[in-house]
C-alpha cells in the first residue's frame, strides 16, 4: 500500500499569512493527488485534484503543486474561514490512502 | 444538485451486523464509481471500499476484507455497505463519496452516519 505522510500535524498562523502543508508519498503517485478540507462535524470538501487543479467553487487562495512523491498545498492569505483540518489523498491505485491530516489554527 | 444521503448507522454489539445505505440524487448514479470512507472519533480518514458504476468491480481495504460487502442498486440510486463481524475498531462515522468520473478524487460526500460497536 502507498503511505501518505503529511506535515506538520498542526500549524498556527495569523490572518493574511501564507501557509504551506506538505504531503509525501511512499512511492510515485505521478499527479494523482487530491486535497480536502474538513471542518468539525462536517464531511470533507474537495479543494484540489490532480495535484494542482482547483475544484470548482474552491477559493482561489488555495493552490496545489508537486508531482511524483512530494506535494504541497498553499493558502496564499489565511482567512478565519480556513480553520479546518486538511487531508491529502492518493488515488493512483487501490487501496486509496489518506495522509494523517494537518490542523490549521489562527494565531 | 448532487446529493448523497447516508443512513443506517447505530449502536451494535461486537460480532453483530449493520447495513448502511447511501441514497443519491442529482446525477446519473450508474455512471460513477462510489466509495465508503470512514473516520474514527478524533482520527483521520480511512478509505473502506469502492464499487464501479456497473457494480462488477469491487475493492476493499484489508481491514474490512471478508467482513464487509459493498453493493449498489442502480435502479434505486442506492449504495450499500453490509458490515458483519463488527469490532470495536470499526466504530466511526461512515461517509459515502462519489468519484468525479474524470479520475478518482471524491467530489461529493454524504453527511455521514455514525456506527458505534460496543457492548
Amino acid at each position: 500500500d502507498i503511505q501518505m505522510t503529511q506535515s506538520p500535524s498542526t500549524l498556527s498562523a495569523s490572518v493574511g499569512d501564507r501557509v504551506t502543508i506538505s504531503c509525501r508519498a511512499s512511492q510515485t503517485i505521478y499527479t494523482w493527488l487530491a486535497w480536502y478540507q474538513q471542518k468539525p462535524g462536517k464531511a470533507p470538501r474537495l479543494l484540489i485534484y490532480k495535484a494542482s487543479s482547483l475544484e470548482g467553487g474552491a477559493p482561489s487562495r488555495f493552490s496545489g503543486s508537486g508531482s511524483g512523491t512530494e506535494f504541497t498545498l498553499t493558502i496564499s492569505s489565511l482567512q478565519p474561514d480556513d480553520v479546518a483540518t486538511y487531508f491529502c489523498q492518493q488515488y493512483t491505485s487501490y487501496p486509496v490512502t489518506f495522509g494523517g491530516g494537518t490542523k490549521v489554527e489562527i494565531k | 444538485e448532487v446529493q448523497l444521503l447516508d443512513s443506517g448507522g447505530g449502536l451494535v454489539q461486537p460480532g453483530g451486523s449493520l447495513r448502511l445505505s447511501c441514497t443519491a440524487s442529482g446525477f446519473t448514479f450508474s455512471s460513477y464509481t462510489m466509495n465508503w470512507v470512514r473516520q474514527a472519533p478524533g482520527k483521520g480518514l480511512e478509505w473502506v471500499s469502492a464499487i464501479s458504476g456497473s457494480g462488477v468491480n469491487t475493492y476493499y481495504a484489508d481491514s474490512v476484507k471478508g467482513r464487509f460487502t459493498i453493493s449498489r442498486d442502480n435502479s434505486r440510486n442506492t449504495l450499500h455497505l453490509q458490515m458483519n463481524s463488527l469490532r470495536a475498531e470499526d466504530t466511526a462515522v461512515y461517509y459515502c463519496a462519489k468519484d468525479s468520473g474524470s479520475s478518482a478524487q471524491n467530489d461529493y460526500w454524504g453527511q455521514g452516519t455514525l456506527v458505534t460497536v460496543s457492548s
